[in-house]
């Protein structure tokens, strides 16, 4: 089945402590980026990549770090997490960077940070 | 830079009425259109998108939406609504020539709550 995974799906830590959350596609996607949505705000976008070896900066990027070695993954990375980026994240795919292409969600990851 | 206006934060319909869902979007450049649906505790999924064409657009499962220019909206329609539509649905809008480096700009979302 085509899908956008992330894990982990549900994520209590503390302030400071590193953290990972993987994303994955096997669509063989070549654009692929993270979103964080808040109420009452929507969605807004994080980082993204156009390829392999090739990312970029989003809309809010702060306190984020992520990497693109291979084509299936994107972790986002919290180097030194704070409260402020309590918040449901998600991993979106798709075929090209073209800006028509339909972008596919992962299911979300929810993160609280105390 | 650009925005996207979703007007109703809540629209309460009853099943079976019809309902508009209404968006209006801010760009000095063309831009593309779509409507994302939020199932509860899912991830988003498109339900339809203007690229070029007909400015009226469909999806599979009844829902429309037209693209008026002039008032720079992208209101969704559906004749009939169903328990099962229930559901947060998203404007958004992607600059037509940006390619990679401008993301899907998101409104905040309208929740559509189906009574019986």
């Amino acid at each position: 089945e085509a899908q956008v995974t992330q894990n982990p799906r549900y994520l209590i830590t503390v302030t400071g402590k590193k953290l990972t959350v993987t994303c994955s596609q096997n669509m063989n996607h070549e654009y692929m980026s993270w979103y964080r949505q808040d109420p009452g705000l929507g969605l807004r976008q994080i980082y993204y990549s156009m390829n392999v070896e090739v990312t970029d900066k989003g809309d809010v990027p702060e306190g984020y770090k992520v990497s693109r070695k291979e084509k299936r993954n994107f972790p986002l990375i919290l180097e030194s997490p704070s409260p402020n980026q309590t918040s449901l994240y998600f991993c979106a795919s798709s075929l090209s960077h073209s800006s028509g292409e339909t972008q596919y969600f992962g299911p979300g990851t929810r993160l609280l940070v105390l | 830079a650009q925005s996207v206006t979703q007007l109703d934060s809540q629209v309460p319909v009853f099943e079976e009425a019809p309902v508009e869902l209404r968006c209006n979007y801010s760009s000095s450049v063309s831009v593309y259109l779509f409507w994302y649906v939020q199932y509860p505790n899912q991830g988003l999924q498109l339900l339809l998108k203007y690229l070029s064409g007909s400015t009226l657009v469909e999806s599979i499962n009844g829902f429309e939406a037209e693209f008026n220019k002039s008032q720079t909206s992208f209101h969704l329609r559906k004749p009939s609504v169903h328990i099962s539509d229930t559901a947060e649905y998203f404007c958004a809008v992607r600059p037509a020539r940006g390619g990679g480096a401008d993301g899907l700009t998101f409104g905040k979302g309208t929740h559509l709550i189906i009574q019986p």
